[in-house]
C-alpha cells in the first residue's frame, strides 16, 4: 500500500528556508506515471497547491510562489523534496506531500501524506 | 486562475438527513473533447489529511459509501450526502483541475444538528 511521509522541522525562523522531504513507500517514484506534489493549509484555512514534480525532474510551480519554491526528486531514495525560501509568518501551515493521478501535474490527488506542521517564528 | 467558490461555509444537518454542498467555478471546467468535468471532491476530518471522494465530478473513489454522490457540469457542482452519519462530520473541499494552477474551494464544514 502506498504511503507518503513528510516529517518536518516544526519551527523555521523568518527569512530562512523551509525544507521538507517526502519519503514514498509501497511504490517506486521512478517507475510510475504519477506526478508528486506539495500542498499546504494555513491554520483554519483552505488548501493551496505549491507545486509538483515528475520522476524525470520536470517541475511545475504555483505562480504565486514560483520565485521562492524549489521541488526536487531523488529517485535513488524514493523521495521528493520542497524548499521554500525567505519564509514569513504567512508560510505557517500544514504541509502535505501527495500523489497526483496520471494525466497531469495539476490533476486530482488520490494519495496524501499525513501532513507536517511548520511554524514560522523567531 | 480559476476561482472556486463553495457554499455554504458551514451547515448543520440532523443524523439521517440530507446534506447538500455547492461548488461553483469561475469558468467552465467541462472539456468538450472528452465531455469530462475536471472537478474533484475531498473530505477532511479533524486532524487528518484530505481524502479523495470523487473525480470527474461524479466518479466515486473506491471505498466511498454510496450515500455520497457528486453531480453537476460546467460551472456548477453539488456534493450530496443522502443520509448523514456521525462519521461524515468533516470539511469538504472541491478542486478544479481543468487548468493550472489547480485551485480549491474554501471548504464547507458539515456538523450534526
Amino acid at each position: 500500500q502506498l504511503q507518503l511521509q513528510e516529517p518536518g522541522p516544526g519551527l523555521v525562523k523568518p527569512s530562512e528556508t523551509l525544507s521538507l522531504t517526502c519519503t514514498v513507500s509501497g511504490d517506486s517514484i521512478s517507475s510510475t506515471r504519477y506526478y508528486w506534489g506539495w500542498i499546504r493549509q494555513p491554520p483554519g484555512k483552505g488548501l493551496e497547491w505549491i507545486g509538483s514534480i515528475y520522476n524525470s525532474g520536470s517541475t511545475y510551480y504555483n505562480p504565486s510562489l514560483r520565485s521562492r519554491v524549489t521541488i526536487s526528486v531523488d529517485t535513488s531514495k524514493n523521495q521528493f523534496s520542497l524548499k521554500l525560501s525567505s519564509v514569513t509568518a504567512a508560510d505557517t501551515a500544514v504541509y502535505y506531500c501527495a500523489r497526483h493521478t496520471p494525466g497531469g501535474y495539476y490533476y486530482y490527488i488520490d494519495v496524501w501524506g499525513k501532513g507536517t506542521t511548520v511554524t514560522v517564528s523567531s | 486562475d480559476i476561482v472556486v467558490t463553495q457554499s455554504p461555509d458551514s451547515l448543520a444537518v440532523s443524523l439521517g438527513e440530507r446534506a447538500t454542498i455547492n461548488c461553483k467555478t469561475s469558468q467552465s471546467v467541462l472539456y468538450s473533447s472528452n465531455n469530462k468535468n475536471y472537478l474533484a471532491w475531498y473530505q477532511q476530518k479533524p486532524g487528518q489529511a484530505p481524502k479523495l471522494l470523487f473525480y470527474w465530478a461524479s466518479t466515486r473513489e473506491s471505498g466511498v459509501p454510496d450515500r455520497f454522490s457528486g453531480s453537476g457540469s460546467g460551472t456548477d457542482f453539488t456534493l450530496t450526502i443522502s443520509s448523514l452519519q456521525a462519521e461524515d462530520v468533516a470539511v469538504y473541499y472541491c478542486q478544479q483541475y481543468y487548468n493550472t494552477p489547480p485551485t480549491f474551494g474554501g471548504g464547507t464544514k458539515v456538523e450534526i444538528k
